[in-house]
């Protein structure tokens, strides 16, 4: 059964460094978005993206953010200048239609 | 704005029947959806109903959607041990809003 991807399954980064969390949907999917779960709250929209441009985006995902859709296959999500408070698990998700999402496992995300 | 809330534990033995609830807010939604999550893992779809729905049926699981008191619940018959996690409604608008999550705890 196809799945959504993402890679790393952890990373550990100081504060301040870049990282990439690097996502593979569904191959045939056309929406994707990326959501994050900080421990113990909500999870939360971050970015929805569609046709090669972000559709929505929610006031988390400030200008330390940026999405990209490099080779048609990967859809990643860059934080600039990590902080510790961005420390959370990042859901990338995928659908065919924007009525349906299906997440992958989740890329956990620790700043030190 | 948009909202959805959830009980936050539900312990319950294993046979008797799970009931999680969830309200919502936005009467927009077209589609309602039950996520489960196990510890370390990420967001499984489990189900999801089209707003035009009262109910809809898929093995175990029943979810009963009562649109005039935006009101989504999830029954799961038989619980089992591999049923215990955390469960989460979501709603619809563009983008998936989350409830809280339900923590679901089966005592065998």
């Amino acid at each position: 059964e196809p799945e959504v991807t993402q890679t790393p399954s952890h990373q550990v980064t100081q504060m301040g460094q870049e990282v990439i969390l690097r996502c593979v949907p569904i191959s045939n999917h056309l929406y994707f978005y990326w959501y994050r779960q900080i421990l113990g709250q909500k999870v939360e929209f971050l970015v929805s993206f569609y046709n090669n441009e972000i559709s929505e985006k929610s006031e988390i995902f400030d200008d330390q953010f940026s999405v990209e859709r490099p080779d048609g296959s990967n859809f990643t999500l860059k934080i600039r200048s990590t902080k510790l408070e961005d420390s959370a698990m990042y859901f990338c998700a995928s659908g065919y239609k924007n009525t349906e999402a299906f997440f992958g496992q989740g890329t956990r995300l620790t700043v030190v | 704005g948009e909202d959805v809330e959830q009980s936050l534990f539900l312990s319950v033995r294993e046979g008797d029947s799970s009931v999680i609830n969830c309200t919502y807010t936005d009467s927009s939604s077209t589609y309602l959806y039950w996520y489960k999550q196990e510890p370390g893992a990420g967001l499984q779809l489990l189900t999801y109903i089209f707003s035009n729905m009262d109910m809809k049926q898929d093995q175990r699981l029943t979810v009963l959607l009562n649109k005039k008191d935006k009101h989504l619940s999830l029954r799961i018959a038989d619980t089992q041990t591999g049923d215990s996690a955390i469960y989460f409604c979501a709603e619809i608008t563009g983008k998936l809003i989350f409830g809280q999550g339900t923590t679901l705890q089966v005592k065998p």
